[in-house]
Formats: structure tokens, sequence, C-alpha cells
């Protein structure tokens, strides 16, 4: 099992609708959850945060946080073709390492 | 400095050749990273430094890969002997407290291809 998992997707939406990007990891002990975002020959870049359960708004962006579950999720609402991208989950995790472990990244497609 | 900076921004190597990559934080970031981000895939951690130390070296693949921040700022990482396997883009991250609890800005990273 990946310590981060994401589906590659491409996952993709008509321009206006609610994109739902989904990700699980396997440290029950995780506290720290993040969603980068990386335009195509681009780095990645912070997008959100959320550290308890619940939800976490930022404009159009929502990050969910589901402890109990070990799910975090971030829903984009009227999704715009600038949006397209790759999303990457990270999550620092208590034991091992001393750093974000990502996802592999969901693809985004938001068609016009 | 306002970003991370990394250079060079490409570097094409010889296989067998030595290569250095140079990353310059945050000013007053005190946590710097170094990932390896192959096409497609998601960043997979290589190393980690606070300061001037080395607190996480387990994600090197081997130990032709060295990285150093002799005065806590301006860190490098050497592959020696390069392989067509170190193909990557080598991405720099800096973070202002320990261990990135707060999350990280990334550099533009280093796109290496061994040929």
């Amino acid at each position: 099992q990946k310590e981060v998992e994401q589906n590659s997707g491409p996952l993709s939406v008509p321009e206006g609708a609610i994109a739902s990007l989904n990700c699980t990891y396997s440290d029950r002990g995780s506290q720290s959850f993040f969603w980068y975002r990386q335009y195509s020959g681009k780095s990645p870049e912070l997008i959100m945060s959320i550290y308890s359960n619940g939800d976490k708004e930022d404009g159009r962006f929502t990050a969910q946080l589901n402890k109990a579950s070990q799910y975090v999720s971030l829903l984009i609402r009227d999704s715009q073709p600038s949006d397209s991208a790759t999303y990457l989950c990270a999550v620092n995790m208590p034991t091992g390492r001393r750093a974000l472990t990502f996802g592999s990244g969901t693809r985004l497609q938001v068609q016009p | 400095g306002a970003g991370v900076s990394q250079s060079p921004r490409y570097k094409v190597a010889k296989r067998g050749q030595d290569v250095a990559l140079r990353c310059d934080p945050i000013s007053g970031h005190v946590s710097l990273f170094w990932y390896q981000q192959a096409l497609g895939q998601g960043p997979e951690f290589l190393t980690y430094f606070q300061n001037e130390a080395q607190l996480d070296k387990s994600g090197l693949p081997s130990d032709r890969f060295f990285a150093e921040r002799p005065e806590g700022s301006v860190s490098t990482l050497k592959i020696q002997r390069t392989q067509q396997e170190d193909s990557a883009v080598y991405l720099c991250a800096s973070s202002p407290g320990g261990d990135g609890v707060y999350g990280y800005t990334f550099g533009s990273g280093t796109r290496l291809t061994v040929v």
C-alpha cells in the first residue's frame, strides 16, 4: 500500500462544474495535510493546507479532512480551464522521514 | 531572496559525468528539502536539512548522491557517475519551520537529462 494514494485521472469536468479530488493516507497519526497544484513543466505550488477535521474554504477551493477515515479531499467550485493541472496531495507523517510525503497526483482537465 | 532559486534550470550530462545542482532557499528559512520527480509521478523525498544539519538522508537512492548545506543557507546536491535512471526533475523546497509542518515553497527545479 502506498503511503499517500491518489487516482491518477485524468478527471475531466466541464467549465463551471465542481471538481472533486480525493486522497487517502496510511499513517493514522498524520497531522498536517496539503494540496499542491502543478502545471505542466512547472513546480508544485501550495494552494491549501488543513490540520483539523472538517472543511476549510479559501475562495473557490474547499479542503475536507476526515482523520477517522484517513481521507482528505479538495473541491474546486466553478471550475475554469485555468484550473487544468495536476493536483498533488501531501501529508506530514509523524513516523519515518521528517518531510512531506506526496501522492502521485491527479490530473484535472476542465473542458471549456 | 523572494523565492527559492535553483540552478541550472536544465542540465544534460553524459553517463558517468558528475553534476552539481544548486538551491538558494528563501532567506531565513531553516528547513530545506530535496525531492526527485520523475515524469508523471509525484515528488519523491531525497533529503532534509535543518540549518546546516542534514537530519534525514533516507531518500537518497545510492551513495552516488550527496547533499550539503555548509552554512545553513545555499545547498548543493551532487550526483557522481550519473546514470540514465538519474534523469528527472530535482526540486528544492524551503520552509520557515522544522519538518515542513506548515508546507513548503518549491523552486523551479532542475531538469537533468543523462544521455
